[in-house]
């Protein structure tokens, strides 16, 4: 059992506009950074959103993220099939432990 | 660019310690920007953080994971391990290895973020 929680999955269209939830509680998401990785099938995660809404360079400004209290949320607009992938919130938590939700299966139908 | 790469058997019998290595290329691991760590993920599961360490010898570790986990730093050769006591079929996972980047100078492990990752190697526990 996860300590931040996301849906199992998500799906959308291309071009639609898909966000996923990520849920925490005082001691991570509400006090600290919240961060978003992508899975490709068969790969290591990639970074995908630091500190809460900052892209790396080379990640499409389709992808932002936000967060409010103890929640984040990442969105995906103009989905397109290469994003489909496993999706995963992190944060750190006061213990300080680094924390990960679940993730979610992001399906480009 | 930095790399990332973990080396180790891919069989542990159950009972026994594992013991992994992640050497570093393209940059220092004395670097005061980065933290290393280690996160796991069983086959078809998500991701699990086992602990973290700066190139002085700080750590954090999980606190599910404590009692049988140590990770270590070799500046020397640019490397950090992880060794994982009294393995059992749970532990059998894909043990990535991961620098933590600060975005400057590490003051607070808080502020650093997972990047890059290694590729990630399966390790299976099982007599």
């Amino acid at each position: 059992q996860s300590v931040l929680t996301q849906p199992p999955s998500a799906s959308g269209t291309p071009g639609q506009r898909v966000t996923i939830s990520c849920s925490g509680s005082s001691s991570n998401i509400g006090s600290n950074y919240v961060y978003w990785y992508q899975q490709l099938p068969g790969t290591a995660p990639k970074l995908l959103i630091y500190r809460n809404n900052q892209r790396p360079s080379g990640v499409p400004d389709r992808f932002s993220g936000s967060k409010s209290g103890t929640s984040a949320s990442l969105a995906i607009s103009g989905l397109r099939s290469e994003d489909e992938a496993d999706y995963y919130c992190a944060a750190w938590d006061d213990s300080p432990q680094s924390v990960f939700g679940g993730g979610t299966k992001l399906t480009v139908l | 660019q930095l790399q990332l790469q973990e080396s180790g058997p891919g069989l542990v019998k159950p009972s026994e310690t594992l013991s992994l290595t992640c050497t570093v290329s393209g940059g220092s691991i004395s670097s005061s920007s980065y933290y290393w760590g280690w996160i796991r993920q069983p086959p078809g599961k998500g991701l699990e953080w086992i602990g973290s360490i700066y190139y002085s010898g700080s750590t954090y570790y999980n606190p599910s994971l404590k009692s049988r986990v140590t990770i270590s730093v070799d500046t020397s050769k640019n490397q950090f391990s992880l060794k994982l006591s009294s393995v059992t079929a749970a532990d059998t996972a894909v043990y990535y290895c991961a620098a933590l980047y600060c975005g400057g100078d590490c003051y607070s492990v808080f502020l650093s973020w997972f990047d890059p990752w290694g590729q990630g190697t399966l390790v299976t526990v099982s007599s």
